[in-house]
């Protein structure tokens, strides 16, 4: 079964800095790969998803993962971090057959300091 | 557009009522999710259906109940709700000729079990 390891609980950056969250996921295919976000007293909203092909993928928001199967990870990045950008932010991993359900991390809070 | 809606939003119950949460979603998708958050834990799977006459455990379905009335509903139940199934609830859709496992989330249940 697959599995997915945030390794961050809590990050806080700068207003302006880049920011990388990272995420470890354990699959013996090629899994199908998401990150979403969680503003405060929201619902999930997908930020992008790997599926295949071109291992650098972008999203909405300014924000952009990286597939790399050789570390098994999905590293969401933004080179420039709003204060809107606070929330808690998941990775999920889903998989081939296995009737579209999802695996997700637990999560990483964001904290943008100004 | 609210495609995936969760009634009610918020609620607080005692211990040992009965509690019914409902999904509704205008996505036409077939499959819907329940799934539960809990601080550090990230999204688990409660409950999953592939259609109405297809339901399915996850991984923490003990004590939760569901019902698929419709291609558009699915609600969850709590036959006699407890302290520890205090979370965030929340539902989700899929369509099952769509991008691979992605899910498109309610804007939660927030329960509170006293």
């Amino acid at each position: 079964a697959q599995s997915v390891t945030q390794p961050d609980i809590h990050i806080t950056v700068s207003e302006g800095a880049s920011l990388e969250l990272r995420c470890n996921y354990s699959y013996g295919a090629t899994p199908y790969l998401f990150w979403y976000v969680q503003s405060p007293g929201q619902g999930l909203q997908l930020l992008l998803k790997y599926f295949s092909g071109d291992t650098l993928v972008q999203g909405i928001k300014g924000f952009e993962a990286e597939f790399k199967r050789s570390q098994s990870s999905f590293n969401l990045r933004k080179p420039s971090v709003h204060w809107s950008d606070a929330a808690e932010y998941f990775c999920a991993v889903g998989a081939h057959g296995y009737g579209n359900k999802l695996v997700f991390g637990a999560g990483t809070i964001l904290r943008v300091k100004s | 557009d609210a495609d995936v809606t969760q009634t009610p939003r918020n609620r607080i119950t005692k211990t040992g009522k009965r509690i019914m949460l409902e999904c509704s979603q205008t996505k036409g998708h077939d499959r819907m999710y329940w799934y539960r958050q809990d601080p550090g834990l990230g999204l688990r799977l409660i409950y999953y259906s592939f259609d109405v006459k297809d339901i399915n455990k996850g991984e923490i379905s003990d004590g939760y109940s569901v019902s698929r009335q419709a291609q558009a509903k699915f609600s969850l139940s709590l036959e006699s709700a407890i302290p520890n199934q205090t979370a965030l609830y929340f539902c989700a859709t899929s369509d099952l000729r769509g991008s691979y496992n992605e899910q498109f989330f309610g804007p939660g249940t927030r329960l509170t079990v006293l």
